[in-house]
């Protein structure tokens, strides 16, 4: 069955500090999206990075990065540096191409705050 | 461009009142969708719509839920009678159009925070 499971419930750090955020996956889909969202305080989701299974470079922007990892069904997030504005939940999700909806399986989020 | 917007942003009811929830996608966009999340829970889907048809309704709780996309724009979902568990955050999520085994990214409105007393 597809599962997305985030350990991390709450993450404390003080600002530049690196975090990294873990998210692992399961499917038994050949070809998957992973995607992950930060929701600030103000509510909304905000899409970060979606990344297909078949590609697994692992990507940068500016201050986030994200490691892929086929062999442990891991998609793991790092902020460097990181700022009080970083501070939100961030949700990792898997969608699976075999479900003609393509809808997302969330995990359960990660809270993070960033203390000036 | 216009990102997805949704009406209300609160709403506070007395179970066995009706609510009815708007979502209007970015403007294009043939696949609408439908999540909610309860408190403490995960984000959950509910329903897929492409253009006007349900595709996938899968996720809806019970038939208290019924959604709506009138002429494959906005969608409203409705519940009646509202029960205490249906409080929550309900989010609406657009994405482009039906491009076969492809997956488009979702876009989120803010969500609506419905409670029920």
């Amino acid at each position: 069955a597809q599962k997305v499971t985030q350990a991390q419930t709450e993450i404390s750090v003080v600002e530049k500090e690196d975090v990294t955020l873990d998210c692992v996956y399961e499917t038994r889909d050949t070809t998957y999206y992973l995607f992950w969202y930060k929701q600030p305080p103000s509510g909304e989701l905000v899409f970060l990075i979606r990344r297909n299974s078949f590609d697994e470079q692992n990507e940068i922007s500016g201050r986030y990065s994200w490691n892929f990892q086929k062999s442990t069904s891991s998609f793991n997030f790092t902020i460097t540096a990181s700022q009080v504005v970083d501070s939100a939940v961030y949700f990792c999700a898997l969608s699976e191409a075999r479900d003609s909806s393509y809808k997302l399986i969330f995990g359960s989020g990660t809270r993070l705050l960033v203390r000036p | 461009e216009a990102g997805v917007t949704q009406f209300p942003s609160h709403s506070v009811i007395e179970k066995g009142q009706t609510v009815t929830l708007r979502c209007d996608p970015i403007s294009g966009h043939d696949n609408l969708y439908w999540y909610r999340r309860v408190m403490g829970k995960e984000i959950k889907f509910l329903l897929h719509f492409v253009k006007e048809s349900k595709q996938d309704e899968s996720g809806m709780p019970n038939n208290r839920f019924l959604a709506e996309r009138t002429g494959g724009t906005y969608s409203t979902l409705k519940v009646q009678p509202a029960e205490l568990e249906d409080s929550g955050v309900y989010f609406c999520a657009s994405s482009p159009r039906d491009r076969g085994r492809i997956a488009d990214t979702q876009y989120f409105g803010p969500g609506t925070r419905l409670t029920v007393l």
